[in-house]
């Protein structure tokens, strides 16, 4: 059974560029949340995606966007790269209707330069 | 809003020995999940234990067990036996009832485990 997939692993974007990471949950779950992890820090709440909605947004300005698919993946946009936007970038998938834990993925390191 | 605090940066244990790492949270919220997660190097957030607010009783997971305090607000995680794999970054996290809610996470504590 596999669990929450997140590509790339690694990746290096220049100020001012776009960038897109990709999730793809555990089978069975339909709900997608997405979450920033700076260095030595907890993670972050960005947003969270069910029936390829955004039903819950954290405290991020507008250059995140994030989109859902039929196939409950997901991908997060991020506009105008800062270089404080670097930081490990965790996806997590659930069932909307259980209150059960969530499922990580490995992360996205993304370094802005 | 809610809060989670970890106050112990890091701390260290023996191989075998017991350790207890410590959270608090604040919420004026009565339906409310409790968790432990633990993050080695590779990144990947894992489930060590989760808490329900309503249950009493505190969670044991073979090694792992809490000392979940309600009224003072308060979820220690207890390792026994320590083993060199239990070297990671602990998170305590917390999350409202109701469907799909988000993580708040702590800001973690590092366990070393030592020979």
């Amino acid at each position: 059974d596999a669990g929450v997939t997140q590509s790339p692993t690694h990746l290096i974007k220049t100020r001012g560029q776009q960038v897109t990471l990709r999730c793809s949950p555990k089978s069975g779950h339909d709900t997608v949340s997405w979450y920033q992890q700076a260095l030595g820090q907890g993670p972050q709440f960005i947003f969270q995606y069910y029936e390829e909605e955004e039903r819950q947004r954290g405290n991020f300005p507008d250059r995140f966007s994030g989109h859902q698919f039929p196939n409950y993946s997901s991908e997060l946009n991020v506009n105008a790269l800062l270089l404080g936007d670097s930081a490990l970038y965790l996806c997590a998938s659930s069932l909307f209707n259980n209150m059960g834990g969530y499922t990580f993925g490995s992360g996205t390191r993304l370094t802005v330069v | 809003a809610q809060t989670v605090t970890q106050s112990q940066p890091e701390m260290s244990v023996q191989e075998a020995e017991t350790v207890t790492l410590s959270c608090t949270y604040d919420t004026s919220e009565s339906d409310y999940y409790l968790f432990w997660y633990k993050q080695p190097p590779s990144r990947q957030m894992i489930l060590v234990i989760r808490q329900e607010a309503y249950k009493q009783q505190n969670a044991t997971e073979n090694r792992f067990s809490v000392n979940f305090q309600k009224a003072a607000k308060s979820f220690s995680l207890k390792i026994s036996d320590s083993q060199l794999g239990d070297a990671a970054m602990y998170f305590c996290a917390y999350r409202s009832g109701g469907t799909a809610s988000k993580l708040t996470f702590g800001t973690g504590t590092r366990l070393q485990v030592t020979l």
